[in-house]
């Protein structure tokens, strides 16, 4: 079955060091998205890219960085210089139409300690 | 940019009831189309409904319909029959028809509660 998978579901890291979320998809979808989510945040987009090799900032993107060398894969790094990187982390994507909306993964979440 | 607000945190409607989860936007654009989403407690997103603004007829999917008010830039959900399974966060989200910007912009979201 086609699908977005993103892993692990829970991440613990300590204060100060670089972690990496994946997310790969299988639905040979060209745009994939990265939002964070807090309680009464609603979602909020942190980096998106539209096509292999090309990726542009969200409304947050500082404290993240991106790439997106296979069209399937679209790893989101949460770096130190993110002041507060606890959240809960979804990636998603969508085909050219953009009447169909996104096809969500399962989400990460992540707790820095 | 576009912005959407869901002015209620938390509803609650009682089993075979109905509710109305409300959402407005701003926009200077024409052309877009609208999504209400829902994340039951497992978080994933599922889309519930979607609404192209070019079409003036209400979309419906089964017990789920919108009133779309294209003027008044709103766009409420209306859920019949609620059900126990219908208890989650509902999420309303707009997306351009045009631009070289594909993303979806969400609202703050709101818990539904379904009490027996």
């Amino acid at each position: 079955d086609g699908g977005i998978t993103q892993s692990p579901k829970y991440l613990f890291r300590k204060e100060g060091q670089n972690v990496t979320l994946s997310c790969e998809q299988n639905l040979n979808h060209d745009a994939m998205y990265w939002y964070r989510q807090d309680p009464g945040q609603g979602l909020r987009l942190i980096y998106y890219s539209q096509i292999v090799n090309d990726f542009q900032k969200g409304d947050i993107a500082e404290g993240y960085s991106v790439s997106r060398e296979k069209k399937e894969s679209f790893p989101l790094t949460v770096t130190s210089a993110q002041k507060n990187p606890t959240a809960f982390y979804l990636c998603a994507s969508s085909i050219g139409s953009r009447v169909y909306g996104y096809t969500f993964g399962s989400g990460t979440r992540l707790t820095v300690v | 940019a576009q912005t959407v607000t869901q002015s209620q945190p938390e509803m609650s409607v009682q089993e075979a009831e109905t509710v109305t989860l409300s959402c407005t936007y701003d926009t200077s654009e024409s052309d877009y189309y609208l999504f209400w989403y829902k994340q039951p407690p497992s978080r994933q997103m599922i889309l519930v409904i979607r609404q192209e603004a070019y079409k003036q007829q209400n979309a419906t999917e089964n017990r789920f319909s919108v009133n779309f008010q294209k003027a008044a830039k709103s766009f409420s959900l209306k859920i019949s029959d609620s059900q126990l399974g219908d208890a989650a966060m509902y999420f309303c989200a707009y997306r351009s028809r045009g631009g070289t910007a594909s993303k979806l912009t969400f609202g703050t979201g709101t818990r539904l509660q379904v009490t027996l």
